[in-house]
């Protein structure tokens, strides 16, 4: 079964400044699909950014932009010129393919402080 | 705006009870699923219809039931409603017919307290 893990539970950053969340996943798949998803304190679920396992390039989304990592099985968002309403947790998820369901990671607290 | 509905934002009920949830998915989308997020589980995959046929099953309970309906819209029934069954129940969308068919795409989130 595909597993995510987001090892680090809670981080914290100075406004503009740099933080990246890391996640690793476990698949025995070769084709696949990884998410960043945001969920701000109004819970609501917010997609951040999403990578294709075929594609090498790694995505970027404005100031948010992934470390895709495929044979470490390593996914880290990186968000840079972090803003006070980037504050939210972060959730990596995995979908094997279109149309599956997604796994989610344990989720990271971030926290911007002015 | 995601796009997706989800009625209603908040409810209250009792235990033993019975509820309905509901979700209207994206224009274009084909397939609903439903997700469970609760403080001791974090996010769990429930149930996911395609075309208003079930498609895929999760971590359901036996008291829980969902369908999808000829427009679309989903519902998500919760049954013998226990403390436990407390959480966010979101709805998601995606396999749109036209584009992006992999990314799915959230709803607000029907918080549910059982008392």
């Amino acid at each position: 079964a595909q597993t995510v893990t987001q090892s680090q539970p809670e981080m914290s950053v100075q406004e503009a400044e740099t933080v990246t969340l890391s996640c690793t996943y476990d698949t025995s798949e070769n084709n696949y699909y990884l998410f960043w998803y945001k969920q701000p304190p109004s819970r609501q679920m917010i997609l951040v950014i999403r990578q294709e396992a075929y594609k090498q390039q790694n995505a970027t989304e404005n100031r948010f932009s992934v470390n895709f990592q495929k044979a470490a099985k390593s996914f880290s968002l990186k968000i840079s010129d972090s803003q006070l309403g980037d504050t939210a947790m972060y959730f990596c998820a995995y979908s094997v393919a279109a149309g599956n369901k997604l796994t989610f990671g344990g989720g990271t607290r971030v926290l911007v402080k002015p | 705006d995601s796009g997706v509905t989800q009625t209603p934002k908040h409810l209250i009920t009792a235990t033993g009870q019975r509820v309905t949830l509901r979700c209207s998915p994206r224009s274009g989308d084909l397939s609903v699923y439903w997700y469970q997020q609760s403080l001791d589980q974090g996010l769990q995959f429930l149930i996911q219809y395609y075309n208003g046929e079930e498609r895929a099953k999760g971590n359901i309970l036996e008291r829980f039931s969902a369908q999808q309906f000829p427009d679309l819209h989903s519902e998500l029934n919760l049954s013998s409603l226990e403390l436990g069954d407390s959480a966010l129940y979101f709805c998601a969308s995606s396999l749109n017919v036209v584009q992006d068919k992999e990314t799915q795409y959230f709803g607000p989130g029907t918080r549910l307290l059982v008392l």
